[in-house]
């Protein structure tokens, strides 16, 4: 009963590369976060969605953009991939109303940059 | 500003040993706060959440504002403990709020 897909596992790209980071939760969640995670620094938030169309910076926004057409699907572009851009990349989910009881995390893609 | 910080980034115990694992905050508001685990292998999960004040698989944890902390307790560790630990913070309001985490705490519960 998979909640949160990530579509890829895995992702091995060279340097300069675009690349897509697809995320599709089947929850009917308004909101929708990209967090990457690093040992020692925890998760740190990318860009989030409360909406279609709709999209707000993280914390670490630059090299990242993000895409939200539809409410189930919220992508990661990384318009010209670094090395520094190196992590495991996770996509959550929540509902957009009453009460806050955390998100709904996806399994998560390992991207290297090479 | 807003910030968690989890100051042990390996914690070692023996199976059946207390377990303690660090999470202080600062915020201005009124504190949300989480523990998320992430098993082996498995999908970053919430374990509990401070204003449910439960226990879950044995943990608690109790807000304490006067020391703006919210730390994880268990008084007997078992070896299925071993995983990532991440306190988070919740910032902003129930409805669009956002999570922030710590750096994260590797429990390792040794036989």
């Amino acid at each position: 009963d998979v909640k949160v897909t990530q579509s890829s596992r895995y992702l091995v790209k060279r340097t300069g590369e675009k690349v897509f980071l697809e995320c599709v939760q089947d929850m009917d969640h308004e909101n929708m976060f990209w967090y990457r995670q690093d040992p020692g620094l925890g998760l740190r938030l990318i860009y989030f969605s409360y909406d279609v169309k709709m999209k707000e910076k993280g914390d670490i926004p630059e090299g990242y953009s993000v895409s939200r057409e539809k409410k189930e699907r919220f992508s990661l572009i990384l318009e010209s991939a670094s090395t520094n851009q190196t992590s495991m990349y996770l996509c959550a989910s929540r509902p957009g109303q009453g009460t806050f009881y955390g998100y709904t995390f996806g399994s998560g893609t390992r991207l290297t940059v090479v | 500003a807003q910030r968690v910080t989890q100051p042990e980034k390996l914690l070692s115990v023996f199976k059946g040993a207390p377990v303690e694992l660090k999470c202080n905050y600062s915020y201005s508001g009124s504190p949300e706060l989480f523990w998320y685990v992430q098993y082996s292998r498995q999908r970053l999960q919430l374990l509990l959440r401070h204003i449910s004040r439960e226990s879950i698989k044995g943990f608690t944890a109790d807000l304490n504002k006067g020391e703006t902390s919210f730390h994880l307790k268990k008084p007997f560790a078992q070896e299925e403990d071993s995983a990532m630990y991440y306190c988070a913070l919740r910032k902003g309001s129930s409805n669009t709020g956002k999570l922030i985490f710590g750096q994260g705490t590797t429990l390792q519960v040794k036989p």
